[in-house]
């Protein structure tokens, strides 16, 4: 069965400045996707990047962009230039590839800080 | 564009009571959906999924159920509430062969068993 470790239950950094949050997983499986959803304290599920295995450029939107380590099985999670709305709890997870109905596999999560 | 909407945003129910939470996909058609739960202070576990009418795989024994009436329509219930249903209930969609693959949530339901 495939798991994802989230190994910093709380991180903080100063606002405008960067601050990387750890991710890592295990699967057998060489077709699958990773993610990173942010839920802030509304609770709703925020998709804020998304990278296929089968790619070895690192996805980026905007201030935020991703370390994606196939062989380590690390998929890390840099966001720039932190701002206050940026404060959430940030949420690893992967899917299995091949375009089934598996759902997602989520770590247990990040609790970002964003001090002012 | 693709829409998700899930209803009741809160419950609060009685032990014994029964339940329905409802979810509806717009925009789309023939969508892989799913329930998930977030009980308090953990993550998210995958309880229901389905990738057409009628067609329902639980992942978890327990004491809920899920239905699919129509095709873009998901719904949780429960014929008596337990106090540990409680938590935050997330519906989620998915293109059945969606880009990257990526599953969208709901705004959520949180669910208070007193």
């Amino acid at each position: 069965a495939q798991t994802v470790t989230q190994s910093q239950p709380e991180m903080s950094v100063q606002e405008a400045e960067t601050v990387t949050l750890s991710c890592t997983y295990d699967t057998s499986e060489s077709d699958y996707y990773l993610f990173w959803y942010k839920q802030p304290p509304s609770r709703q599920m925020i998709l804020v990047i998304r990278q296929e295995a089968y790619k070895q450029q690192n996805a980026t939107e905007n201030r935020f962009s991703v370390n994606f380590q196939k062989a380590a099985k690390s998929f890390s999670l840099k966001i720039s230039d932190s701002q206050l709305g940026d404060a959430a709890m940030y949420f690893c997870a992967y899917r299995r590839g091949g375009g089934g109905a598996d759902g997602l596999t989520f770590g247990k999560g990040t609790h970002l800080i964003i001090q002012p | 564009s693709q829409t998700i909407h899930q209803w009741p945003a809160t419950l609060v129910q009685p032990v014994g009571s029964p339940l329905s939470l409802e979810c509806t996909v717009e925009g789309t058609s023939n969508p892989n959906l799913y329930w998930y739960r977030q009980a308090a202070g953990r993550g998210l576990q995958l309880l229901f999924y389905s990738v057409g009418i009628g067609q329902i795989s639980s992942e978890v024994p327990q004491n809920l159920s899920a239905s699919r009436p129509q095709d873009r329509q998901f719904i949780l219930s429960s014929k008596k509430l337990l106090l540990s249903d409680s938590g935050f209930y997330l519906c989620a969609w998915n293109p059945p062969r969606g880009v990257g693959n990526t599953i969208y949530f709901g705004e959520g339901s949180w669910l208070t068993v007193v």
